[in-house]
């Protein structure tokens, strides 16, 4: 099966600024899809972001955007200008066409806004 | 997209009983998907739920356990039985949708149900 690891059980950043968390990931295959997902305290998992892997150009939605690596198996997500909204555990997710189109997560980056 | 709610949000029940979690979507999918989210860890697949047939559960997890049902397009129930303070957790239900028109699907989720069991 198909592993996904975040290194940063919990990251901080000041409010305005940028911030980095860090998903990579394990697998054979060459199609696949990524995804970042952020879960308020209110429980309610959001998309934030997908990368298809046959896609090489970098998903961008306002101020997220993803560093995909494919080679690398690397999948980060910056946050820019960083607001107290954002605050949240940050989830990243592999999804695969072959096998069920199940999502495998990982176990998620704990990100605190500081004022 | 696709809007999902969850009912109960959250309940608090006594060891052996069972409790039933309603899934709603407001529009017509496929493939539905019951989560398991322990507290402070991420999300564990408990069963995909295709309208029609059985559901299919994950490893470590039994229909006996954790009975499906999806009568629907837009529905769906889990059952967890005969409950133990183990299975305090919150549940999310998923569904696949488009992201927007013309791309693949996208998993989105309801709410959750906060379970705990005394």
């Amino acid at each position: 099966a198909q592993t996904v690891t975040q290194s940063q059980p919990e990251m901080s950043v000041q409010e305005a600024e940028t911030v980095t968390l860090s998903c990579t990931y394990d697998t054979s295959e060459s199609d696949y899809y990524l995804f970042w997902y952020k879960q308020p305290p209110s429980r309610q998992m959001i998309l934030v972001i997908r990368q298809e892997a046959y896609k090489q150009q970098n998903a961008t939605e306002n101020r997220f955007s993803v560093n995909f690596q494919k080679a690398a198996k690397s999948f980060s997500l910056k946050i820019s200008d960083s607001q107290l909204g954002d605050a949240a555990m940050y989830f990243c997710a592999y999804r695969s066409p072959h096998t069920g189109n199940q999502f495998y997560f990982g176990t998620g980056t704990s990100l605190t806004v500081i004022p | 997209s696709a809007v999902i709610s969850q009912k109960p949000s959250r309940d608090i029940c006594q060891r052996g009983t069972s409790l039933t979690i309603q899934c709603q979507v407001d529009s017509q999918v496929t493939m539905m998907f019951w989560y398991r989210q322990q507290p402070g860890q991420s999300l564990t697949l408990i069963a995909t739920a295709n309208q029609g047939s059985e559901a299919t559960y994950e490893s470590g997890f039994v229909i006996d356990k954790f009975p499906i049902s999806r009568p629907n397009l837009t529905f769906s129930t889990l059952t967890v039985s005969n409950m133990s303070p183990e299975d305090s957790s919150i549940y999310l239900c998923s569904v696949d949708a488009p992201l927007d028109e013309g791309s693949t699907d996208t998993q989105y989720f309801g709410p959750g149900t906060r379970l705990t069991v005394l």
